[in-house]
């Protein structure tokens, strides 16, 4: 059965520090990873990675892709209060399956 | 962009409900996700060119349009509790990435 598992399921911070999230996968089918913020309302998308992209960056927030140990991880430096959400993510081709999320709390 | 409507929405055991979306005309492939509380966004199903051409482990009752313009209909038949959830229309791009809207909100009660 395909499925997407992400650690830890909460996380508490101080400004300022680095968090490191992880997601595990396995999906018959893989084409590629995403990874989407989810604040109010719907999720928001952040990364896409790939066979031919296991590395991305914008701003504070990176994602590498091990194709070969089925994981991700997404960084996130310097955090700041509006960080706070649940991160997800997800795999597969055209059907993708998500994780539960993690809960990130950033305190000021 | 993807928009939904209605945003929220209140119905009881039983009945019916219609929810839709529309997203840029080009962007042919529509996929609709159930997102319960405290769980990811589960696949419902997908439509490429108005037909169906992929479906998640949902009933029967839960079925689908798309319309030449690419707008898209979700239905949900006999309503239940545990139809309660964020109903999440979202674009597939070619490159695989995916793209939600801003999702309509159904409480059964």
């Amino acid at each position: 059965e395909d499925k997407v598992v992400q650690s830890p399921l909460s996380l508490v911070v101080h400004e300022g520090d680095t968090v490191t999230l992880n997601c595990s996968y396995e999906v018959t089918n893989f084409r590629s990873l995403l990874w989407y913020k989810q604040e109010k309302k719907a999720p928001t998308f952040l990364f896409m990675l790939t066979s031919s992209g296991i590395e991305k960056k914008s701003g504070r927030l990176s994602s590498i892709l091990d194709k070969k140990e089925l994981f991700s991880i997404l960084n996130i430096t310097a955090t700041q209060t509006g960080d706070s959400a649940v991160y997800l993510c997800a795999s597969g081709t055209y059907k993708y399956i998500f994780g539960t999320g993690t809960r990130l709390k950033v305190l000021a | 962009g993807v928009t939904q409507s209605p945003t929220h929405l209140i119905k009881t055991r039983g009945q019916q409900v219609t929810l839709r979306c529309s997203s840029q005309s080009g962007h042919n492939t529509v996929s609709w996700y159930q997102q319960a509380l405290g769980q990811g966004p589960q696949f419902i199903f997908q439509y490429y060119r108005e037909e169906e051409n992929g479906r998640g482990n949902f009933p029967p009752r839960f079925s689908g349009l798309q319309f030449p313009n690419d707008s898209s209909e979700l239905n949900v038949n006999a309503l239940e509790l545990d139809d309660s959830a964020l109903y999440l229309c979202a674009s597939l791009r070619e490159s695989g990435e995916l793209f939600f809207g801003e999702g309509s909100r159904l409480t059964v009660l």
